[in-house]
């Protein structure tokens, strides 16, 4: 069965604090891991597709990273505007653009 | 601006009252879905379209109807709402059906309340 796991649930971190959320996933062959953030009261905001193993994408504070069985999502130094739920997503496996979520994990990071 | 719009952002209605939430989307994208996000389930898909006059079933969709009459438009229907349809609800598209690695967009969410 296709699953998502994230890790942690919940995370709270000083200001210039680093660390790393991860995305544990089990599909049939992989099609891509999408990273989003989102925001109380907003929709999900896209931030990252990672296709194969070995890929890295950098945004800003944020780094994506994917093997074959996860994906991590590091935060460098980060600031009290990084503040937001974290989502990751795999298309299903022979499923035409149906993604499945994982639950997400909540960042805070205090001044 | 490129955007998915949805209405309205918040609802608070009463069981068996029909109603409609409205979905548009001004990137001319071919695929559209509605989401559900609960408490500790995640975003979970309802329904999905794939282009105009093609949807399907998500995960979710006792209880639901959507249809695709135009492109830019996917609208969500209860016809007969119950307290359990009470969630957080998203409306997505992104450019092309069957590109697995299309990135979706989403809306603003509509927070619907059945009492």
């Amino acid at each position: 069965e296709d699953q998502v796991t994230q890790s942690p649930e919940a995370l709270r971190l000083q200001e210039g604090e680093s660390s790393s959320l991860n995305c544990s996933y089990t599909v049939s062959g992989l099609r891509g891991l999408f990273w989003y953030r989102q925001d109380p009261g907003k929709g999900p905001e896209f931030l990252f597709t990672l296709y194969s193993a070995g890929e890295e994408k950098e945004k800003e504070r944020l780094k994506a990273t994917l093997t074959k069985k996860e994906s991590f999502l590091h935060i460098t130094a980060p600031k009290p505007e990084d503040s937001a739920t974290y989502l990751c997503a795999v298309p299903v496996s022979g499923g035409y653009n149906k993604l499945i979520f994982g639950a997400g994990t909540r960042l805070a990071v205090h001044p | 601006e490129a955007q998915v719009t949805q209405n309205p952002r918040y609802l608070i209605t009463v069981t068996g009252k029909k109603l409609t939430v409205t979905c548009s989307q001004n990137m001319n994208h071919e695929y559209m879905s509605w989401y559900r996000q609960d408490p500790g389930l995640g975003l979970r898909q309802i329904y999905y379209s794939m282009n105009v006059e093609v949807t399907d079933k998500g995960d979710v969709p006792e209880g639901y109807k959507v249809s695709r009459k135009e492109k830019r438009n996917f609208p969500l229907i209860l016809e007969s709402p119950s307290p359990n349809q009470t969630s957080l609800y998203f409306c997505a598209s992104s450019l092309f059906a069957g590109g697995s690695n299309q990135p979706q967009h989403f809306g603003d969410g509509t927070r619907l309340s059945i009492l």
